[in-house]
């Protein structure tokens, strides 16, 4: 109940174009849903994030999208760029626990 | 703000020796810290759960007497991994919480154990 479950795996993007990561949980108590971008031989780094009582969320090119009752939230990326190529992380929690359970991680590849 | 520092950045051991980690946050105070385990192409794995003052709460199948964990002040986390061996080899990532939910994480330690 505890698991967040991430896909695809990997993905290559041409650039310009819509990178799409899936992310869906089961847990009904979790209420923060975080994205991170990962870096090779760097630590995470907070992108996006949101609670669910909204279904959208949008900074920049970067928007999440969150169906409540579908347990799924997705993690949009337009007009991919290849500095976006990085390993990208889904995470949910839920207020008071602070522990973070993450996906199992989409590796993009935005390519020229 | 919210800028979570790691020292050492890499380190090299040889097995059986013991290494410090050191987790900062340099512009917040943080009760709780986390320290997580990374291995290469995958997720990250929380070890630890630091809290300011008083014992670290270790994860299932994390040894406490291994990985000893010291939550000293508002600013500093450090993990020490004692004995080290070559299947301690990995990718150690901390974090600190700012703001409510938001986990904040520092650059990485790699550990390499000959």
């Amino acid at each position: 109940q505890q698991q967040v479950k991430q896909s695809p795996q990997s993905l290559i993007v041409q650039k310009g174009g819509i990178s799409i990561i899936n992310c869906a949980y089961e847990n009904t108590a979790f209420d923060y849903f975080p994205w991170y971008q990962q870096f090779p031989g760097k630590g995470p780094a907070l992108l996006i994030a949101i609670r669910p009582d909204v279904s959208e969320k949008k900074e920049g090119r970067f928007t999440i999208s969150f169906n409540k009752s579908a347990k799924q939230f997705s993690l949009h990326i337009m007009d991919s760029q290849p500095g976006d190529s990085a390993t990208y992380f889904c995470a949910a929690t839920n207020f008071g626990n602070e522990k973070l359970t993450f996906g199992t991680g989409t590796r993009l590849t935005i390519i020229p | 703000g919210a800028v979570v520092s790691q020292h050492p950045s890499w380190v090299i051991c040889k097995s059986g020796t013991s290494v410090k980690i050191e987790c900062r946050s340099l512009d917040f105070q943080a009760t709780t810290m986390f320290w997580y385990r990374q291995f290469p192409k995958q997720s990250l794995m929380l070890m630890a759960t630091s809290n300011e003052g008083s014992k670290a709460t270790y994860e299932q199948g994390v040894e406490k007497d291994k990985f000893l964990i010291n939550h000293a002040s508002l600013t500093l986390s450090t993990l020490t991994v004692t004995s080290a061996h070559p299947e301690d080899s990995s990718f150690y990532i901390c974090s600190a919480i700012h703001g409510g939910n938001e986990q904040f994480f520092g650059p990485g330690t790699r550990l390499t154990v000959l």
